[in-house]
């Protein structure tokens, strides 16, 4: 079946280094993208987005890059710190017939920052 | 700030029990989901609906059931509560139109003993 995944369940960096978390999906269908960070104890929280009509978008020390040849999204975080030790998820978003959308994520990569 | 906020951060409930998990969004959103969160499978969508009344099933709806009587309440049933029920559970909302993200509570710890 479709599905959205990650690469790697575990990235360990260090702080200052920049961090790349991938994501793969299957359904070409898909025109909207989410990345959301989960703390511990926490509900997820948005990051950043894109539309399948954009490649890159950028927030702060945060880039998403999306690849539709290849069905492949990536986050960026800029000098990693240790505040960003977290779980990422990347989420996709199908729309249906009459407009109910859902969210459908991978499975998420959890990210630990040391010293 | 949109605000979902779910009744409890800690349950700890006895197999068999009727375990009622409740979700109220303060945006008027049209979306509202119910997702299990397990160590290894990520988020997992076990019923969603889309108007006042109107649910459907996600990916793994069996032993739950939901209800959504006001817009901004849904509610999670688990009729007979079973260890393999024991999860994290997380409440999101998102406007019906247009390409905007989900908004989460802060989850729900469901031991069931």
């Amino acid at each position: 079946g479709e599905s959205v995944g990650l690469h790697l369940p575990t990235l360990s960096v260090q702080e200052g280094d920049n961090s790349i978390i991938n994501c793969a999906y299957s359904n070409s269908a898909s025109d909207y993208f989410i990345w959301y960070k989960q703390e511990s104890g926490k509900g997820p929280q948005f990051i950043i987005d894109i539309r399948s009509n954009m490649d890159k978008r950028q927030g702060q020390r945060v880039t998403v890059l999306l690849n539709k040849t290849v069905k492949h999204l990536s986050l960026q975080i800029a000098a990693t710190q240790p505040g960003d030790s977290a779980v990422y998820f990347c989420a996709e978003k199908r729309n249906r017939a009459g407009g109910y959308n859902k969210l459908i994520f991978g499975a998420g990569t959890r990210l630990a920052v040391h010293p | 700030d949109v605000k979902v906020t779910q009744s409890s951060r800690y349950l700890v409930k006895r197999t068999g029990e009727k375990v009622f998990l409740e979700c109220v969004q303060d945006m008027d959103h049209e979306n509202m989901f119910w997702y299990r969160q397990d160590p290894g499978l990520g988020l997992r969508l076990i019923y969603f609906s889309y108007d006042v009344k109107m649910k459907e099933k996600g990916d793994i709806p069996e032993g739950y059931s939901v209800s959504r009587e006001k817009k901004e309440r849904f509610s999670l049933i688990l009729e007979s509560a079973s260890t393999n029920q024991t999860s994290m559970y997380l409440c999101a909302s998102s406007p019906q139109s247009g390409l905007t993200e989900a908004f989460f509570g802060q989850g729900t710890r469901l031991t069931v003993v």
